[in-house]
């Protein structure tokens, strides 16, 4: 079945750096746009970044632009997003969820579990 | 960028109630809305895109409308199951926004 699973949570320091993975399954993870979304702890939604079907385009929210990078190996069917320069605003629990379609604009129909990090000094 | 507005924020209603969301988009996105359900401890789960279209095996309780700025979100008899947080988000932009959530809790 499809699934999403991510890792490389946990607790970071400000100012320092974490990268998460994402591996899916059951489906042909070189035909979709994939993102990152977060959610603070009791807060709402907050998409994060999107990579495009071949990893050509990639988008980020104003919020994370220029501190986090968005990549994806189509060899290996997973995604990463390299988080730098962590504020202690960027705690939340962050999705990796699989767009419906090729591009960036679309609702997303998987999401993995969800992985914690936690910036605190 | 476009801002999501989701109404109420909080909802209380019975079993059997018929419960209705609003989204209101800050400019047009044509019909590009999906709906989302999230239970406590777990990951969304996509109910609507496109405005209207149900999602497989979403029960047909749930139903969507609107265009342009204004949408809503319908559970015509409301189920336990349903009890939950519901998120609108909008996908007319590379950056998919998503409305402040409203939680639908047991009256």
């Amino acid at each position: 079945q499809v699934q999403l699973v991510e890792s490389g949570g946990g607790v970071v320091q400000p100012g320092r750096s974490l990268r998460l993975s994402c591996a899916a399954s059951g489906f042909t993870f070189s035909r979709y746009g994939m993102h990152w979304v977060r959610q603070a702890p009791g807060k709402g939604l907050e998409w994060v970044a999107v990579t495009i079907y071949d990893g050509s385009k990639e988008y980020y929210a104003d919020s994370v632009r220029g501190r986090f990078t968005i990549s994806r190996d189509n060899s290996k069917n997973t995604m990463d997003l390299q988080m730098n320069s962590l504020r202690v605003e960027d705690t939340a629990v962050y999705y990796c969820a699989k767009g419906i379609g090729y591009n960036y604009g679309n609702p997303l129909d998987t999401w993995g579990q969800g992985i914690l990090v936690t910036v605190s000094s | 960028d476009i801002q999501m507005t989701q109404s109420p924020s909080t909802l209380s209603a019975s079993v059997g109630d018929r419960v209705t969301i609003t989204c209101r988009a800050s400019e047009s996105i044509s019909v590009w809305l999906a709906w989302y359900q999230q239970k406590p401890g777990k990951a969304p789960k996509l109910l609507i895109h496109e405005t209207s279209s149900l999602e497989s095996g979403v029960p047909s309780r749930f139903s969507g409308s609107g265009s342009g700025t204004l949408f809503t979100l319908t559970i015509s008899s409301l189920q336990p199951d349903d009890f939950a947080t519901y998120y609108c988000q909008e996908y007319n932009t590379y950056s998919l926004t998503f409305g402040g959530g409203t939680r639908v809790d047991i009256k």
